[in-house]
Order: structure tokens, then C-alpha cells, then sequence
């Protein structure tokens, strides 16, 4: 199986900041990965897929790079409805995996 | 427009079954692959079990493997989980989700997990 390690697992910070949350898979999926952000009580939001292609309607202040083993999402400008938590998840092989989720909390 | 709608959930004892449910519309469902997820409250997000769109290629999760049943009725747009022998650590929010669908070559398209429902919740309790 795929193990995702993504870290931070929290984070404080103010609105403005530049934030990067890093997911590293224990071995190989191309670019097999998609990031979501949840806020509390909602449905999960697809905000990147294929690695680096921005889902419709996301703002461009989200961004995301990485192939093989290392992934990384971007927040550009922290902005108040940012604050929320993400995964990632890898959909190369099965079983899929998400990693454990970082919380991005208000500084 | 396109939409998941689970149903099914509630509370059920220790080694009780429960059907879940989820309604596909707006799109071809018969194309995709599609998945469960679930959350425990407070927890991270949980891969369950997904169905190949002609139904022959299914997985499961080493943690319901035995104990839950994938199933999909095309005709019917719908998705189902079986679930049996439930455990109070089954105990979470359930999402259906649209996997993923393929290019005319059969290849996967790299566009997966686009759509989730709004998920139904599962308590198993005494």
C-alpha cells in the first residue's frame, strides 16, 4: 500500500501569508494526486488534480506542483476563507490513500 | 446539474447491516468509477471501497474487506455499500464520490474525485 505523509499536520497563520503543505507518498504515483479543502461541517472540495491543474472555479492563489514522490499545494496569499483543512490523496493505485489532513488556523 | 445524494445512514447496533445508497445525476454514470469515503467525527478522511464502471473490477479497504459490499445499478444511476458486521469504529460520515472515467483507449483520465455527496452519517452504538 501507498502510505501519504502530509505535513504540517497544523499550522497558525495570518491572513496574507504565503502557506506550502507538503505530501510525500512512500513510493512512486506520477502525478496521481488530487488536494481538497474542507471546512468544518462541509462536503470536501476538489482544489487540485493531476498534480498541478486547478479545478474550475478555484481561485489562483492555490496552486500545486510535484511528480513522482513529493507534492506540494501552495496557498499564495492566506485569505480568511482559507482556513479550513487539507488533503491530499493519491489515486494511482489502490487501496487509495489520503494523507492525515493539515489544519490551517488562524494566527 | 451534476449531483450525488447518499441515503441510508442512522443508527444501528453492533453487528447489525445497514444499506447505503447514492443517487447520480447530470451525468453519464455508466462511465465512471465511483468510491466511498467516509470520516469518523474529527478524523481524517478514509478511502472505503470502489466499483470499476461495468462493475467488474471492485476494492475494498483491508478494514471492511468480508464485512462490506460495493454494488452499482447503472440502469438506476445508483451506487450501494452493504454493510454487515458493523463495528462502532465503522461509525462515520459516508461520502459517495465520482472516481474517475477513461479515454477511448481505455487509459484512466487523471481527473478523479471531482463530485461528492453530501454524505450520510453511520452510527453503530449499543
Amino acid at each position: 500500500d501507498i502510505q501519504m505523509t502530509q505535513s504540517p499536520s497544523a499550522m497558525s497563520a495570518s491572513v496574507g501569508d504565503r502557506v506550502t503543505i507538503t505530501c510525500r507518498a512512500s513510493q512512486g504515483i506520477s502525478n496521481y494526486l488530487a488536494w481538497f479543502q474542507q471546512k468544518p461541517g462541509q462536503v470536501p472540495k476538489r482544489l487540485i488534480y493531476a498534480a498541478s491543474s486547478l479545478q474550475s472555479g478555484v481561485p489562483s492563489r492555490f496552486s500545486g506542483s510535484g511528480s513522482g514522490t513529493e507534492f506540494t499545494l501552495t496557498i499564495s496569499s492566506l485569505q480568511p476563507e482559507d482556513f479550513a483543512t487539507y488533503y491530499c490523496l493519491q489515486h494511482n493505485s489502490y487501496p487509495r490513500t489520503f494523507g492525515q489532513g493539515t489544519k490551517v488556523e488562524i494566527k | 446539474d451534476v449531483q450525488l445524494v447518499e441515503s441510508g445512514g442512522g443508527l444501528v447496533k453492533p453487528g447489525g447491516s445497514l444499506r447505503l445508497s447514492c443517487a447520480a445525476s447530470g451525468f453519464t454514470f455508466g462511465s465512471y468509477s465511483m468510491t466511498w469515503v467516509r470520516q469518523a467525527p474529527g478524523k481524517g478522511l478514509d478511502w472505503v471501497s470502489s466499483i470499476s464502471s461495468s462493475s467488474s473490477h471492485i476494492y475494498y479497504a483491508n478494514s471492511v474487506k468480508g464485512r462490506f459490499t460495493i454494488s452499482r445499478d447503472n440502469a438506476k444511476n445508483s451506487l450501494y455499500l452493504q454493510m454487515d458486521s458493523l463495528r462502532a469504529e465503522d461509525s462515520a460520515v459516508y461520502y459517495c464520490a465520482r472516481e474517475m472515467s477513461y479515454d477511448n483507449s481505455g487509459y484512466p483520465k487523471n481527473d478523479a474525485f471531482d463530485i461528492w455527496g453530501q454524505g450520510t452519517m453511520v452510527t453503530v452504538a449499543s
